[in-house]
């Protein structure tokens, strides 16, 4: 059964602090990882990973993949207090190579503070 | 807008009674999936549709659920006989296969069972 482990479970930073947020898999037949930002509503695309050692990145806000230990990180630089939410891993298998259902952990609460 | 759309956005109803939600996918997205997710934990798979034809249904669903999407658009989510357990947000996601198998999610639909 695919697993998504995620740490830490929560996070209160400092304005400006920049975090690391971790996500461990174990998938059979792994296509993708994805993180998603969850306030409270649906959640919402981040990044989809699906090479190791290639960072992909949008603003403050990078993730990479290592395929080989089974982990993906994601950085968040010069943290605002729009960056509180809620942050998703999530890991896709595919026994036929083509997308597939996500197997979610249960999100890194984040918190900036002024 | 041009997202996915649920509805209802809320509803609350008794136990034992019958509900059906709604999910209208991103134009053209042939690929739809209904996840369920409950207080502190991440998305859980229920199933997903690749046009009208539903190709997974997780353990989760119990026969009490049923999930069509006649047409290869819409779809629709029943649970019969609900109970206090289905109390959750039921999360619609489509993807357009083999252009982009990012997955994008609806604002979901509350649900409380008194």
């Amino acid at each position: 059964e695919d697993k998504v482990v995620q740490s830490p479970l929560s996070l209160v930073v400092h304005e400006g602090d920049t975090v690391t947020l971790n996500c461990s898999y174990e998938v059979t037949n792994f296509r993708s990882l994805l993180w998603y930002k969850q306030e409270k509503k649906a959640p919402t695309f981040l990044f989809m990973l699906t090479s190791s050692g290639i960072e992909k990145k949008s603003g403050r806000l990078s993730s990479i993949l290592d395929k080989k230990e089974l982990f993906s990180i994601l950085n968040i630089t010069a943290t605002q207090t729009g960056d509180s939410a809620i942050y998703l891993c999530a890991v896709e298998g595919s026994n036929t190579g083509t997308a597939s259902k996500l197997t979610f952990g249960t999100g890194t609460r984040l918190q900036v503070t002024l | 807008d041009t997202g996915v759309s649920q509805d209802p956005r809320h509803k609350i109803t008794k136990r034992g009674q019958n509900v059906t939600f709604r999910c209208d996918p991103i134009s053209e997205h042939n690929r739809l999936y209904w996840y369920r997710q409950t207080l502190g934990q991440g998305p859980e798979f229920l199933t997903y549709f690749q046009n009208e034809a539903q190709l997974e249904k997780s353990r989760l669903l119990s026969d009490r659920f049923s999930a069509e999407r006649p047409k290869g658009s819409f779809s629709t989510l029943e649970i019969q006989r609900t109970e206090q357990g289905d109390s959750a947000m039921y999360l619609c996601a489509s993807t357009l296969l083999g252009v982009s198998d990012t997955q994008y999610f609806g604002p979901g639909t509350r649900l409380t069972v008194l």
